[in-house]
């Protein structure tokens, strides 16, 4: 059984350019949220994906926008990339009504 | 507003003993969820255990034990027999009812020494 997994591991981009990071949930899940976390921080909410509808968001700007597939499958897109969105960005399953929430390994991405 | 509290940087354990990771949480809510995980340097959150605000046990998971206080709003992980592969970082999360967001804490750097 296949866990959370993202694509690419890590990533380097400049400053103005725009990335997408990919995002399959656990076997069974239809709930994909979205985390940032930055150098000695714990992660933070970006946003949480239901039945391809954006269900939550967190307080993050514009810029973050996202996108859920039929396949539950999802994709977080950052435009105008700055310094600080260097970080591991973490994608997390959950669903049939369970509570726990199961992480991916993470893209790093880094600009420069 | 949520928010979590751990108030140890960092803690050092010599292999087979046990160990307390100390969690606080702050919420007007009845019914919410504490979460623990444990991030070792590959980055991978990895699921530890799980407790709900009405559950009356405290919850295990093999070594795994969380130490439920709600009257104190504590939610302390306890680890028993530590190993050397228990070296990692330690989030204490929440998720209040109604919302979909987990709130983490700062972490805890544990180090098992031999």
């Amino acid at each position: 059984d296949a866990g959370v997994t993202q694509s690419p591991t890590h990533l380097i981009k400049t400053r103005g350019q725009q990335v997408t990071l990919r995002c399959s949930p656990k076997s069974g899940h239809d709930t994909v949220s979205w985390y940032q976390q930055a150098l000695g921080q714990g992660p933070q909410f970006i946003f949480q994906y239901y039945e391809e509808e954006e269900r939550q968001r967190g307080n993050f700007p514009d810029r973050f926008s996202g996108h859920q597939f039929p396949n539950y499958s999802s994709e977080l897109n950052v435009n105008a990339l700055l310094l600080g969105d260097s970080a591991l960005y973490l994608c997390a399953s959950n669903g049939g009504g369970n509570e726990k929430l199961f992480f991916g390994s993470g893209t790093q991405l880094s600009v420069l | 507003a949520q928010k979590i509290t751990q108030t140890q940087p960092g803690m050092f354990v010599q292999e087979k003993e046990a160990v307390t990771l100390d969690c606080t949480y702050d919420t007007s809510d009845q019914s919410y969820g504490l979460f623990w995980y444990k991030q070792p340097s590959s980055g991978e959150m990895i699921f530890l255990i799980y407790q709900g605000s009405y559950d009356e046990q405290n919850a295990t998971e093999g070594r795994y034990s969380l130490n439920f206080q709600k009257a104190r709003k504590s939610a302390n992980l306890v680890i028993s027999a530590s190993q050397l592969g228990d070296s990692a970082m330690y989030f204490c999360a929440m998720r209040e009812r109604g919302f979909q967001k987990l709130v983490f804490g700062t972490g805890t750097r544990l180090l098992v020494s031999p």
